[in-house]
C-alpha cells in the first residue's frame, strides 16, 4: 500500500460546480497536510496548508483534514475555468529540530472546469 | 526575484550518455530536492539535501548522482542515461522549518532514446 493514495481522475465539471478532491494516507506520523496546484507545463505551487484536523478556508478553497480516518479533502466552490489544473496532495511528518521538509505526494488529480 | 532556476528546459539524450541538470535558488533555502514526474506516478523524490555538503537518497535514487557544494546550487547528474529515465524533472527548495512550502523550478523535459 502506498503511503498516500489519490484518485488521478480525470475530473471534468461545469463552471460554477463544487469540486471535491480527496486523498487517503496510511502513515500515522504525518502531521502536515498540503495541497499543491500544477498548471500544464509548470512546476507545482502551494495552494493550501494545514496541520490540524478540521477545516481551513481561503477564498473559494477549503482544506479539510480528518486524522482519525486518515483522509484529507480539498473543496473548490464556484469553480472557474482558471481552476483547471492538476491538484496534488502532499504530507509530511515532523522531523528533527521541528523540520517538516520531506514531503510525500499523491499522484495528482487532473481537473478540467468547462465554461 | 528568480526563485528556483532549472536548466535546460528540454534535453534529448542517447542511451548511455551522461549529463547534468542544473538547479539554482536565490532564496537562501537550506533544503533542496529533485523530483521526477511520470504519468500515473506522481512526483517521486530522487535525492535531497539539507545543506551544503549534506545529501541523501529519496525514493528513486538509482542512476542519479547529486552534490551540494554551495547553498545555492544542487545539480543532478545522470551517469549513463536509460530510456526509463525519460521524464520531467523538477528541482525544489524550501526553508528548513517551512518545508510545507516547496518552491519548484519550471522543470526539465528529458527524453532518452
Amino acid at each position: 500500500q502506498k503511503e498516500v493514495e489519490q484518485d488521478p481522475g480525470p475530473l471534468s465539471v461545469p463552471e460554477g460546480a463544487i469540486v471535491s478532491l480527496n486523498c487517503t494516507y496510511s502513515n500515522s506520523a504525518f502531521q502536515y497536510f498540503m495541497w499543491y496546484r500544477q498548471y500544464s507545463r509548470k512546476g507545482p505551487e502551494l495552494l493550501m496548508y494545514t496541520y490540524s484536523s478540521g477545516n481551513k478556508e481561503d477564498g473559494r478553497f477549503t482544506a479539510q483534514v480528518d486524522k482519525s480516518s486518515k483522509y484529507i479533502s480539498l473543496f473548490i466552490r464556484d469553480s472557474q475555468p482558471s481552476d483547471s489544473a492538476t491538484y496534488l496532495c502532499a504530507m509530511s511528518a515532523r522531523g528533527s529540530g521541528g523540520s517538516n521538509y520531506k514531503l510525500t505526494f499523491g499522484k495528482g488529480t487532473l481537473l478540467t472546469v468547462n465554461p | 526575484n528568480a526563485g528556483v532556476t532549472q536548466t535546460p528546459k528540454f534535453q534529448v539524450l542517447k542511451t548511455g550518455q551522461s549529463m547534468t541538470l542544473q538547479c539554482a535558488q536565490d532564496m537562501n533555502h537550506e533544503y533542496m530536492s529533485w523530483y521526477r514526474q511520470d504519468p500515473g506516478m506522481g512526483l517521486r523524490l530522487i535525492h535531497y539535501s539539507v545543506g551544503a555538503g549534506i545529501t541523501d537518497q529519496g525514493e528513486v535514487p538509482n542512476g542519479y548522482n547529486v552534490s551540494r557544494s554551495t547553498t545555492e546550487d544542487f545539480p543532478l547528474r545522470l551517469l549513463s542515461a536509460a530510456p526509463s529515465q525519460t521524464s520531467v524533472y523538477f528541482c525544489a527548495s524550501s526553508s528548513y522549518l517551512r518545508g510545507e512550502k516547496l518552491f519548484f523550478g519550471s522543470g526539465t523535459q528529458l527524453s532518452v532514446l
